[in-house]
């Protein structure tokens, strides 16, 4: 089945830096992946839509300066935390949709990447 | 806007337990609903979906049925094992263009005891 990557799995920083996490799907290529953060005992939020070759689209309240998603290829979607502070600790999700079957609805997640910030 | 109530966490239930897990939603338009499970270590994974309104979705042994009139997508199996201990998430997506993007609950977490 379709199988998508995230590398880190888990990321212990210092306040300020910046940290990069990898998405990428395995066995197929995703056109559109989604970004997605987890608070503990809070669902799944969504923060960007990333697709292929242009910039992604952010949700609402979601700063895209702080955020950077690149999504240079079919297989690859990068999120970057610039200058990370305590507050973005969180459990970081992304998934991928199959390219060319974007009604089909059914989106392939990553097993997360959880950032801690000191 | 969108957004999904499921029942709070943990559950913990023996083999072969009748299980539910209640989620109910608020949405505009007609979305289509899901749930997801996600097992220890592992991405979130596509359990059962419906599109409209009365359909049922099931899959594995698990089913949910489209219910609009009481905006509920509860989630039932007859007999749980072990091997379904995970978390659960209740999910919908947003109708129209783009309807790809999802809402989901807080997640349920289910702990089966042999």
């Amino acid at each position: 089945g379709a199988v998508v990557s995230q590398h880190p799995s888990w990321v212990i920083c210092k306040s300020g830096t910046s940290v990069k996490i990898e998405c990428r799907s395995l066995d197929f290529q995703a056109t559109t992946m989604f970004w997605y953060r987890q608070f503990p005992k809070q669902s799944l939020m969504l923060m960007a839509t990333s697709n292929e070759g242009s910039k992604a689209t952010y949700e609402q309240g979601v700063e895209k300066d702080k955020f950077l998603i690149n999504h240079a290829s079919l297989t690859l979607s990068t999120l970057t935390v610039t200058s990370a502070h305590p507050e973005d600790s969180s459990f970081y999700i992304c998934s991928a949709i199959l390219a060319g079957l974007i009604l089909e609805e059914t989106q392939y997640f990553g097993p997360g990447t959880r950032l801690l910030v000191l | 806007g969108n957004s999904v109530t499921q029942m709070e966490g943990p559950v913990t239930l023996s083999e072969e337990a009748f299980l539910t897990i209640n989620c109910t939603y608020t949405a505009t338009g007609y979305p289509s609903l899901f749930w997801y499970v996600q097992y220890p270590g592992e991405g979130l994974q596509l359990l059962l979906k419906a599109t409209k309104a009365d359909d049922k979705g099931s899959n594995k042994g698990f089913e949910a049925t489209y219910r609009k009139e009481t905006t509920s997508f509860h989630l039932e199996k007859g007999s749980v094992q072990v091997s379904d201990s995970a978390v659960y998430f209740c999910a919908l997506s947003r109708s129209g263009a783009g309807s790809y993007q999802l809402t989901f609950g807080k997640g349920t977490k289910l702990s089966v005891i042999p």
